[in-house]
């Protein structure tokens, strides 16, 4: 089991819907979980950051922790084209070893 | 204030060569933490400097080394390049271990 896992898409929605980014991880004990965005060719970009359970909104972008289901999502309201790029869902895992682990990534494409 | 950067941003080296990449953390940041990005395996974390020690390191074999300077800069080494090491090499700071990790634009390494 992989232990950050996310569904590689591609995932496509029209212009103006909401799209759902999941992901789910391995480890109970992880703490800190974040949201980057990747265009093509570029590095990542920090989106969000969620620390407790429940929701957390930031403009057009929601994320969503539930700890007792070891799942954290981030929610794109009126999606538009500019966001279409790779959706990467890291998480810092508890214990000794507290190093930041990456998701494979989703590709999202807004369609016009 | 100035992001992360990396240098070099482009780099073609031959099997068997040695390459040094060099990242500058945001001003004020402590911990300078390296990762390689391939299309097949994503996203993996080699290491995390902070206060010129190395804290985290994953699974990479020795050929790959870093270190860290007084003024937080930081820099990988990976000696005796093989193909397989042609990748995105992404650097990214943060103001403390653990905390939100910032992104440099990255180098890109060919191995020819």
């Amino acid at each position: 089991q992989k232990e950050v896992e996310q569904n590689s898409g591609p995932l496509s929605v029209p212009e103006g819907a909401i799209a759902s980014l999941n992901c789910t991880y391995s480890d109970r004990g992880s703490q800190s979980f974040f949201w980057y965005r990747q265009y093509s060719g570029k590095s990542p970009e920090l989106i969000m950051f969620i620390y407790s359970n429940g929701d957390k909104e930031d403009g057009r972008f929601t994320a969503q922790l539930n700890k007792a289901s070891q799942y954290v999502s981030l929610l794109i309201r009126d999606s538009q084209p500019s966001d279409s790029a790779t959706y990467l869902c890291a998480v810092i895992r508890g214990g000794s070893a507290r190093q930041l682990t990456f998701g494979s990534g989703t590709q999202l494409t807004v369609l016009p | 204030k100035a992001g992360v950067t990396q240098t070099p941003r482009y780099l073609i080296k031959t099997r068997g060569q040695q390459v040094t990449l060099s990242c500058s953390p945001i001003s004020g940041h402590r911990s300078v933490s390296w990762y390689q990005q391939t299309p097949g395996q994503g996203l993996q974390f080699l290491f995390e400097y902070f206060s010129e020690t190395q804290r985290n390191k994953g699974n990479f074999p020795g050929r790959f080394s870093g270190r860290q300077f007084s003024n937080s800069r930081s820099e990988m080494n990976v000696s005796t390049l093989e193909l397989g090491d042609s990748a995105l090499y992404l650097c990214a700071s943060s103001r403390d271990l653990q905390e939100t990790q910032y992104f440099g634009p990255g180098t890109r390494l060919l191995v020819l």
